[in-house]
């Protein structure tokens, strides 16, 4: 079945370091893939999205390519900031028969002064 | 704010008991989708309606039930309530099967 492997956090960086939260995936055809940020206390939210090789999704700051070869989609900001501190979340879906999200287990962002 | 909207944003019971959640999608998007999220488990699809009818059913409990009206929202109902079914639940919804946005979530506490 499909799966998502994220890096175990939490990670703690410095402001206005540079982040990397890496992911990969297990999956059959072609996978939607997506990048969620759930802040203390709140739902998830969409940070970005490819849907198909060699996209590249971004917004904030942040980026993620989709890497067909390397069945990965990893996550980096090149100047992270306090407010940036959450659980950033990998997931799949594929369209048709349903289009479930399957999640990785997060990874906690914590940024520091 | 995704336009997802879900209620009650806290829910406390005890065990045995029965609960419903309910969740209203942005507005024209047919599909629901209903999520859990607890600290062993992590994030669990439940359960998909598109347009009313069941779409696509993943970890769901036969204690656990859904149904989405005429109107698109949809309701999640939980019975005979135990210790571990304590977790977020979380609503979603999307257009077709499509980018799904996410509503704030209930927080269930099983007492």
């Amino acid at each position: 079945g499909n799966s998502v492997t994220q890096m175990e956090g939490p990670v703690t960086l410095s402001e206005e370091a540079f982040l990397t939260i890496n992911c990969t995936y297990t999956a059959t055809g072609y996978p939607s893939l997506f990048w969620y940020v759930q802040y203390p206390g709140e739902g998830l939210q969409l940070l970005l999205k490819a849907t198909k090789a060699d996209d590249k999704g971004s917004n904030k700051g942040f980026e993620a390519t989709y890497r067909k070869e390397t069945t990965s989609f990893h996550l980096e900001k090149g100047s992270v900031q306090v407010s940036d501190s959450a659980v950033y979340f990998c997931a799949l879906s594929r369209a048709g028969g349903g289009n479930k999200l399957t999640f990785g287990t997060g990874t906690q962002l914590k940024v520091e002064l | 704010d995704s336009g997802v909207t879900q209620t009650p944003k806290h829910l406390i019971t005890a065990t045995g008991q029965r609960v419903t959640l309910r969740c209203s999608p942005r507005s024209g998007d047919l599909s629901v989708y209903w999520y859990q999220q607890s600290l062993d488990q992590g994030l669990q699809f439940l359960i998909q309606y598109y347009n009313g009818e069941e779409r696509a059913k993943g970890n769901i409990l036969e204690r656990f039930s859904a149904q989405q009206f005429p109107d698109l929202h949809s309701e999640l109902n939980l019975s005979s309530l135990e210790l571990g079914d304590s977790a977020l639940y979380f609503c979603a919804s999307s257009v077709l099967e499509d980018t799904q946005y996410f509503g704030p979530g209930t927080r269930l506490t099983v007492l």
